[in-house]
């Protein structure tokens, strides 16, 4: 029962260089979201996937994308990775329950170094 | 600008005490809130949760309660356990079912 699996744990990149974020979850859930954790900022969210086929940006799209390859899968990709993207990214997922999401399942998160 | 705040970045509780964990929102559409704890190394896990139609709900030794007149919600544990510690994130979703997180308080239970 893995629930949210995000790979890879951890990454350093060089300035300029790109990369794909992976995240997969096995609970049916429509909805998916990435997420990154910044000291003193909190969770702040990038994007996100309504449902399979949908995206739409978050508080801080800037310098990624994303794709909803299916229902189970929904990557980040950072095309030209920036010092200021050095952070902890969380995948999520949920499923909406009448008017309300279920609450937020998340992975373990990808600790990502630009250098 | 955040639209869920927690201002207290850190608490240190004795053991067996209660611990009182704060979240202020400025965002009337919210109307759904959750408390997260996070352990380091870890993804946040879901503790507890709230919708607007209510003003307290509890579960086991966490309760939650919101004053939506003052947009302000509070997670209540008692007694605290020395594995309580953790981060805690409060949380707000709207009606387009996009949540918004807090800074995050660190908890630490002295033993």
């Amino acid at each position: 029962n893995a629930g949210v699996t995000q790979t890879p744990k951890f990454q350093v990149l060089k300035t300029g260089q790109s990369m794909t974020l992976q995240c997969a979850q096995d609970m049916n859930h429509n909805s998916m979201y990435w997420y990154r954790q910044d000291p003193g900022m909190g969770l702040r969210l990038i994007y996100y996937s309504a449902s399979e086929g949908t995206t739409d940006k978050g508080e801080v799209p800037n310098g990624y994308n994303v794709s909803r390859l299916n229902k189970r899968e929904f990557s980040l990709r950072l095309e030209s990775a920036a010092p200021s993207q050095t952070s902890v990214y969380f995948c999520a997922s949920s499923e909406v329950t009448g008017r309300y999401n279920s609450p937020l399942h998340f992975g373990n998160g990808t600790r990502l170094t630009v250098t | 600008d955040q639209q869920v705040k927690q201002n207290s970045p850190s608490l240190s509780v004795q053991e067996g005490r209660i611990s009182i964990l704060n979240c202020d929102y400025t965002n009337s559409m919210f109307d759904y809130f959750l408390w997260y704890k996070k352990y380091p190394a870890e993804g946040p896990t879901f503790l507890i949760s709230i919708s607007s139609i209510k003003d307290k709900n509890e579960d086991g030794r966490f309760t939650v309660f919101l004053n939506k007149s003052a947009k302000h919600l509070s997670l209540h544990i008692v007694p605290s356990q020395p594995g309580d510690s953790a981060v805690y994130f409060c949380a707000a979703s709207d009606p387009g079912n996009q949540f918004y997180f807090g800074t995050g308080t660190s908890l630490t239970v002295i033993p």
